[in-house]
């Protein structure tokens, strides 16, 4: 099955400043990558996702970008507020296994220092 | 997400007793999914649904059953062979499978 692995597992980013998180995945026909931020106690909540026919989506401050050949994709965040500290999961889906079920990464843990 | 509910917020389960979670969803949405999540694992699958009268087993299904009579519920049981069920489980719903993963607020099982 697919494999998703999540980088760094913590990040800690001065107010202001700019988060990047990278996911890699292991197979080469997945074709759905969401990204969901989990703030402590509450349900994880789709903040952005992409498409393999897709190599950039921008959503305000929130941007995800793909590089299929390299087999990976990356949340940025730009302009971070303490708001943003949360718990980041990334995940992709592939038509050639389990029926369509996500493999999810273990979660980035995001702190923004004010 | 806000129309995917899940209850009881907190449960407490005894030893060799068995108890059902629920999930329930006002969204007309095929799919639903049980998701186990663990401190610093992640979310693992459970079971899944994409359509009424049929599941399927996701990573961790061992100890744990499930049922799809009605397209809005699943509910979920842990049984007494789960060994470790302390757990945050998640129930999501998607329109058809293919789209977004949409997660209700989830169900904090303790064992006393």
């Amino acid at each position: 099955g697919e494999n998703v692995e999540q980088h760094p597992s913590t990040l800690s980013v001065q107010e202001g400043d700019s988060a990047v998180i990278k996911c890699t995945y292991s197979d080469s026909a997945s074709n759905y990558f969401p990204w969901y931020k989990q703030e402590l106690g509450k349900r994880p909540q789709l903040i952005i996702d992409i498409r393999s026919n897709v190599g950039e989506k921008k959503d305000q401050r929130i941007a995800v970008t793909l590089n299929k050949t390299a087999k990976h994709f990356s949340l940025h965040i730009t302009e971070t507020q303490p708001e943003d500290s949360a718990v980041y999961f990334c995940a992709a889906r592939g038509p050639l296994w389990g029926n369509n079920r996500l493999a999810f990464g273990k979660g980035n843990q995001v702190v923004v220092i004010p | 997400d806000g129309g995917i509910t899940q209850s009881p917020k907190y449960l407490f389960r005894k030893e060799g007793q068995n108890v059902t979670l629920s999930c329930e969803q006002n969204l007309n949405h095929d799919a639903m999914y049980w998701y186990r999540q663990d401190p610093g694992q992640g979310l693992r699958l459970i079971y899944y649904s994409q359509i009424v009268n049929d599941f399927q087993k996701g990573d961790i299904a061992e100890g744990y059953s499930v049922s799809r009579e009605k397209k809005e519920s699943f509910p979920l049981t842990v049984t007494s062979a789960q060994k470790n069920p302390t757990a945050f489980y998640l129930c999501a719903s998607s329109i058809d499978g293919l789209e977004t993963q949409y997660f209700g607020p989830g169900t904090r099982l303790l064992v006393l």
